[in-house]
């Protein structure tokens, strides 16, 4: 089974703080995803990559920075956390648009 | 980027067959439809994909028109277990975009 593996799953920050959310996948797969879900709003999709080094804006990127150095790992960044940035991140992997394998989720409070 | 409608909540019961209905008008000529699962607190599942006519696996059937204008997600003999969200999503180049998805709630 393919896995998604994403760090933490529950993180507090403070506002202001420079935040790290760490997905890594174990199937080699080239695509890479992050999303945030919020109550009503459901899955948004925030940056994504094709490959190492290459990432893509998606949807909501305001805030936020990725980085891809390795094909396993894709790791989201808030560059100065913000309350409203309080939600559940998700990350994704697939060899192909579709069959999206998604990891448990963070959810990342900031106070 | 085909932009996809669903109802906002469905309620069933144990042992009932539900459909659900997703409409999406711009769907280009080699789009596959998909559909994803999510329980509380957890990322997203895949459970079914199709182009046209019918697909069945083990969890569910997903039948699209000749149109293609729109699919069914069928899931038969729903249990408590089949509580979930339930998104139908629009084929994208370049990354899936989920709606908000539809709000299953089976009761006993």
């Amino acid at each position: 089974d393919v896995k998604v593996t994403q760090s933490s799953r529950y993180l507090v920050k403070r506002t202001g703080e420079k935040v790290f959310l760490e997905c890594v996948q174990d199937m080699d797969h080239e695509n890479m995803f992050w999303y945030r879900q919020d109550p009503g709003l459901g899955l948004r999709l925030i940056y994504f990559s094709y490959d190492v080094k290459m990432k893509e804006k998606g949807d909501i990127p305001e805030g936020y920075s990725v980085s891809r150095e390795k094909k396993e790992r894709f790791s989201l960044i808030l560059e100065s956390a913000s309350t409203n940035q309080t939600s559940m991140y998700l990350c994704a992997s697939s060899p192909a648009p579709g069959g999206y394998t998604f990891g448990s989720g963070t959810r990342l409070t900031v106070v | 980027l085909a932009k996809t409608t669903q109802p906002i909540s469905m309620d069933s019961y144990e042992g009932q067959e539900v459909n659900i209905t997703c409409s999406h008008n711009n769907i280009a000529t080699n789009d596959y439809i998909t559909w994803y699962q999510q329980f509380p607190s957890q990322g997203p599942r895949f459970i079914i994909q199709g182009y046209k006519t019918k697909v069945t696996n083990e969890v569910a059937s997903l039948f699209i028109p000749a149109d293609r204008k729109s699919s069914t997600l069928s899931l038969p003999r729903v249990s408590l277990s089949d509580t979930a969200v339930y998104y139908c999503l629009g084929p994208s180049r370049r990354a899936l975009t989920f709606g908000s998805g539809t709000r299953l709630q089976v009761q006993p």
